[in-house]
């Protein structure tokens, strides 16, 4: 079946720098990708839209310069989370939609990321 | 903004029990898709609903989407430890739009 490849699976960085984290579609070309925010115990919350070729539309209250999203290829999406404070850890998960019969997302297996 | 409204938030049953977690929208949606989650997993999507009134099951779980399509509800018939997780629902107003998802319902079972 389909997969989509994230990663890092969970990092830990110093407040005020960067972290990336890639998405990738291995056996299926996704032109959009969708990223999440989950907090604990919470539901999963769309951030923006990514579209191959062109600009992520992101949710009304996302910071489109905090949290670059770079989508290059058919194959691959990133998210960048820039300038990162603590309240920024949370945990990251892209999904991608995948034609067959069920159209059903495909999701990545998250990026756990904390700010210290 | 539009919601799409999910109960109980959490639910224990001891094994063999059934469960049903159900979904409300306050607009008529296109399709819902139902979600599980496992305890420091990412979602793993279940099924799609479509058509008025449409009934699925996939062996011990029964999805059914209301008449009005505003309405799903995914039930498990004689629970299992394995069925442990959060279940989402997550709806959408536009066959192509964004997915709006449920808070979940947490699933504990007790062996």
């Amino acid at each position: 079946g389909a997969v989509v490849s994230q990663h890092p699976s969970w990092v830990i960085c110093k407040s005020g720098t960067s972290v990336k984290i890639e998405c990738r579609s291995l056996d299926f070309q996704a032109t959009t990708m969708f990223w999440y925010r989950q907090f604990p115990k919470q539901s999963l919350m769309l951030m923006a839209t990514s579209n191959e070729g062109s600009k992520a539309t992101y949710e009304q209250g996302v910071e489109k310069d905090k949290f670059l999203i770079n989508h290059a290829s058919l194959t691959l999406s990133t998210l960048t989370v820039t300038s990162a404070h603590p309240e920024d850890s949370s945990f990251y998960i892209c999904s991608a939609l995948t034609r067959g019969g069920n159209y059903g997302y495909t999701f990545g297996s998250g990026t756990r990321l904390t700010v210290v | 903004g539009q919601q799409v409204m999910q109960i109980p938030q959490y639910q224990h049953v001891q094994e063999g029990e059934d469960f049903t977690t159900y979904c409300n929208s306050s607009t008529t949606l296109s399709n819902i898709q139902w979600y599980k989650q496992r305890p420091g997993g990412h979602p793993v999507f279940l099924i799609q609903l479509v058509k008025s009134g449409e009934v699925k099951k996939q062996k011990r779980l029964t999805f059914q989407f209301g008449e009005a399509k505003k309405n799903s509800s995914l039930h498990i018939t004689a629970t299992q430890t394995t069925d442990v997780g959060t279940y989402f629902c997550a709806g959408r107003l536009r066959s192509q739009g964004n997915l709006i998802f449920g808070k979940g319902t947490k699933l504990s079972v007790k062996p």
